[in-house]
């Protein structure tokens, strides 16, 4: 089956460690994107990668850092200088027209709780 | 002006009522309009694309009015299924060292709750 999967779907973290998101996918997408989303908000944009080996800061990157090694894949690593990370992440994939102009489809998210 | 923005309800309604939800955006430019479903905990879904003539799916009918800068969604007929967050996305355009880069920007999202 053709999709986008994220791992692990529940994490828990102490505070001060770093953690990483798995996100993979099979549709041969060339963007992807990670988003968090927090009760009641909308979801914010934290990287995007639209080809490999590169990628762009979101509108809320600080604490946070990505690699695009391989087109299938874009883990997401959440750093202990992130202030806030409790959070419910999700991972997204588009064909990419430029423009931003393309469907983007998710995985299932990650959420991940700092004790 | 937010760069989209949506009522967040939530929108109450019976089975079989007609319900509609707006969404207004900043950018003149933008170009790709969507509704996205998010059940509770789960990730957002395509629901549709909104195009220009505007276009039905089933039960569900999306609009766009581009003088106003606001797409619409109408759902006829509402099922127990249907509640759920609706979120609208539209891709704006930001400047940037690279010249204009375009994302998809999704709204908060309206909550609509269909009761028996």
């Amino acid at each position: 089956d053709g999709g986008i999967t994220q791992s692990p779907k529940y994490l828990f973290r102490k505070e001060g460690q770093n953690v990483t998101l798995s996100c993979e996918q099979n549709l041969n997408h060339d963007a992807m994107y990670w988003y968090r989303q927090d009760p009641g908000q909308g979801l914010r944009l934290i990287y995007y990668s639209q080809i490999v080996n590169d990628f762009q800061k979101g509108d809320i990157a600080e604490g946070y850092s990505v690699s695009r090694e391989k087109k299938e894949s874009f883990p997401l690593t959440v750093t202990s200088a992130q202030k806030n990370p409790t959070a419910f992440y999700l991972c997204a994939s588009s064909i990419d027209r430029p423009g931003g102009r393309d469907t983007q489809y998710f995985g299932p998210g990650t959420r991940l709780t700092v004790l | 002006r937010k760069e989209v923005e949506q009522d967040p309800g939530p929108f109450n309604v019976p089975e079989g009522a007609t319900v509609a939800f707006n969404c207004t955006y900043s950018n003149s430019a933008s170009q790709s309009f969507f509704w996205y479903r998010q059940d509770c905990r789960k990730e957002p879904k395509l629901l549709m694309s909104v195009y220009s003539s505007g276009n039905e799916d089933g039960r569900f009918t999306a609009q766009l009015n581009r003088a106003s800068q606001y797409i619409s969604l109408l759902i006829r007929d509402s099922k127990l299924s249907d509640s759920a967050t609706y979120l609208c996305v539209v891709n704006i355009f930001r400047a940037s060292n690279e010249g204009s880069q375009g994302n998809l920007i999704f709204g908060k999202g309206t909550k609509l709750s269909v009761k028996p």
